[in-house]
């Protein structure tokens, strides 16, 4: 059963600093993994896909990267802001129809 | 362009009694999902609707939830006599088939049903 876990579960940054996200799970049998930001009281928004074939994806100030042998994917978010503050969620597709297993999450606060 | 609409936003319940939640996914993505944010279980799959094939309903916790979808469209979630535990953010999904990379592509979320059941 596919297992996924986030590190750290929260983190505080003042403004400006970069930032790394952790995530891993247990079976590197992936199709993809998607990362998704949730703002409180809000659904999900995407903001990077990964296909397995692939080692990373940017975004702006975000770059994801995926190591399927290890089990492990980053996000990497440059030049913190406030408006960063939310939850990041990562969520491995374990089929073609990618069905998702999410992370537990990353509470992100950016201070001013 | 619209995203994907859930209703309602929100909805309280008494124990035992029945409940729909309906989600609209993006028009044109064959694809639709279930997924229930729990405090205690994080978020976890559903079901999953694609085309014409047979829904995957592995991910529904009981036989009191069930889920159809109409016209390759809209889609209706029901839980039959609600328990406490129910209590949740229901979130429905959508993704779009991609003919000419022969996959699926990122699920795109609505805003989230929140269940109370009193």
């Amino acid at each position: 059963k596919q297992e996924v876990t986030q590190i750290p579960a929260a983190l505080s940054v003042p403004e400006g600093e970069n930032l790394v996200l952790n995530c891993s799970f247990t079976d590197s049998a992936i199709y993809n993994l998607q990362w998704f930001r949730q703002d409180p009281g809000k659904g999900l928004t995407s903001l990077l896909l990964i296909q397995s074939s692939q080692r990373e994806q940017t975004s702006g100030r975000l770059n994801a990267s995926l190591d399927k042998s290890s089990g492990r994917s980053t996000l990497y978010i440059a030049a913190s802001q406030p408006g960063d503050s939310a939850t990041y969620l990562c969520a491995v597709g374990t089929t073609g129809f990618q069905k998702l297993v999410f992370g537990t999450g990353t509470r992100l606060l950016v201070s001013p | 362009g619209a995203g994907v609409s859930q209703s309602p936003s929100n909805k309280v319940t008494e124990k035992g009694k029945d409940v729909e939640l309906r989600c609209d996914p993006i028009s044109g993505h064959t694809a639709l999902y279930w997924y229930r944010q729990s405090l205690g279980q994080g978020l976890e799959f559903l079901i999953y609707f694609q085309g014409n094939s047979a829904p995957d309903k592995s991910g529904l916790p009981s036989d009191r939830f069930s889920a159809e979808r109409t016209g390759g469209s809209v889609s209706t979630l029901t839980i039959q006599r609600t328990q406490q535990e129910d209590s949740a953010v229901y979130l429905c999904a959508s993704s779009l088939w991609l003919p000419g990379q022969g996959r699926l592509s990122e699920q795109f979320f609505g805003p989230g049903t929140r269940l109370t059941v009193l």
